[in-house]
């Protein structure tokens, strides 16, 4: 079945250790997106990629890092740099991208915890 | 720049009766509008959208939203709720040109046997 799989569901990390999450999909979407959701706070965007080998910053992109190499996929590595990088991480996808006026699918998510 | 408010944090309802979940925007040209659902630890899920036309519009699981421009509202209706439908609740929006969707916080729905 088509989708969005994001790797690891778990992952708890050290202080100052960068870790990234992997995000994939077999939709054939141009569009690509990483939101971060906290409690209370709903989903803020992260990174957003149109199209292959391009990439823009969302509204909370410091301490933050993606490529876009492939159509398929959207790598996010959260470094160290992130003050407070624990919390639950939401890839999803479009069919288009800046005239896109439907929904995005979405993943299942990502849960870091860093001790 | 685009904004969407969800002004309840929580809405309580008993089984059986209509639910209301409310959503306000802001754009500067002509929204495209969306409600999800969450359930714990998952993914979101799409519910319907507001894109042109009808400013009813009818989606998933007995869902429906309300586009009144004038009072740029979007609020999600369901004439009688199920406790099943118990989740957390994403209004959101996109500008025709924006490139990108923007959320609002999120209403938690508790529907009571």
């Amino acid at each position: 079945d088509g989708g969005i799989t994001q790797s690891p569901k778990y992952l708890f990390r050290k202080e100052g250790q960068n870790v990234t999450l992997s995000c994939e999909q077999n939709l054939n979407h141009d569009a690509m997106y990483w939101y971060r959701q906290d409690p209370g706070q709903g989903l803020r965007l992260i990174y957003y990629s149109q199209i292959v080998n391009d990439f823009q910053k969302g509204d909370i992109a410091e301490g933050y890092s993606v490529s876009r190499e492939k159509k398929e996929s959207f790598p996010l590595t959260v470094t160290s740099a992130q003050k407070n990088p624990t919390a639950f991480y939401l890839c999803a996808s479009s069919p288009g991208g800046q005239d896109w006026a439907g929904e995005l699918f979405f993943g299942e998510g990502s849960r870091l915890t860093v001790l | 720049a685009q904004s969407v408010a969800q002004p309840e944090d929580q809405v309580n309802v008993a089984e059986g009766n209509p639910l209301t979940v409310k959503c306000t925007y802001s754009v500067s040209g002509n929204p495209y509008l969306f409600w999800y659902v969450q359930y714990p630890n998952r993914g979101l899920q799409f519910l319907l959208k507001y894109i042109t036309g009808d400013n009813l519009v009818k989606g998933s699981y007995g869902f429906e939203a309300e586009f009144n421009k004038s009072q740029t509202s979007f609020h999600l209706k369901k004439p009688s709720a199920l406790v099943s439908d118990s989740a957390l609740y994403f209004c959101a929006v996109r500008d025709r040109w924006a490139g990108k969707s923007t959320f609002g916080d999120g209403t938690t729905l508790t529907v009571k046997p």
